[in-house]
């Protein structure tokens, strides 16, 4: 089945700066990758996805780029603010076997923007 | 608010005993997932239900269980609980097809604590 491998596991960087989560796949037949922004106590909410048929997609300071060859992606967000303080996890969701349209997650990337 | 209902949010019991998470999908969703997310930990699939069908299982111990009803509620039942399952359970429903580009939307979860 799909492996999600995700780093870093901790990022902290100064308000202002930018940030840039990255994230590895397996399985060459997934074709959607959303980004979940999960605040502590609270559930993950999703903040921006890709599908497989275009390689970068930007919403205001968050953008998400694709490599479908090397099967890998990122998060990244510019002028970071202290709110964007968080955990950010990256999916990908499966294609093949028993377990189509399920996300598989990786471990997550905690984000503490100083101010 | 991502419409997605889920109650108890709270719940404390003993080693054990046995529990039942509830979750009410967004209107119109056909698709329920289950979350396991322990402390510090990435979000574990369990399973998913779609329109009453089991589709695909994670990580699901056998003590645990679940089901979706015809109103399309599910409900997740944890049995002989131990220490080790206190956890944030969440639920998250999608309106597409398993398969199908799916956006999932996550409930507020659950936080079970077995003492």
């Amino acid at each position: 089945g799909e492996n999600v491998e995700q780093h870093p596991s901790t990022l902290s960087v100064q308000e202002g700066d930018s940030a840039v989560i990255k994230c590895t796949y397996s399985d060459s037949a997934s074709n959607y990758f959303p980004w979940y922004k999960q605040e502590l106590g609270k559930r993950p909410q999703l903040i921006i996805d890709i599908r497989s048929n275009v390689g970068e997609k930007k919403d205001q300071r968050i953008a998400v780029t694709l490599n479908k060859t090397a099967k890998h992606f990122s998060l990244h967000i510019t002028e970071t603010q202290p709110e964007d303080s968080a955990v950010y996890f990256c999916a990908a969701k499966e294609e093949r076997g028993g377990s189509q349209g399920n996300l598989i997650f990786g471990k997550g990337t905690k984000l503490s923007v100083k101010p | 608010d991502s419409g997605v209902t889920q109650t108890p949010k709270h719940l404390i019991t003993a080693t054990g005993q046995r529990v039942t998470l509830r979750c009410s999908p967004r209107s119109g969703d056909l698709s329920v997932y289950w979350y396991q997310q322990s402390l510090d930990q990435g979000l574990q699939f369990l399973i998913h239900y779609y329109n009453g069908e089991e589709r695909a299982k994670g990580n699901i111990l056998e003590r645990f269980s679940a089901q979706q009803f015809p109103d399309l509620h599910s409900e997740l039942n944890l049995s002989s609980l131990e220490l080790g399952d206190s956890a944030l359970y969440f639920c998250a429903s999608s309106g597409a097809l398993a398969g199908g580009l799916n956006e999932q939307f996550f409930g507020p979860g659950t936080r079970l604590t077995v003492l």
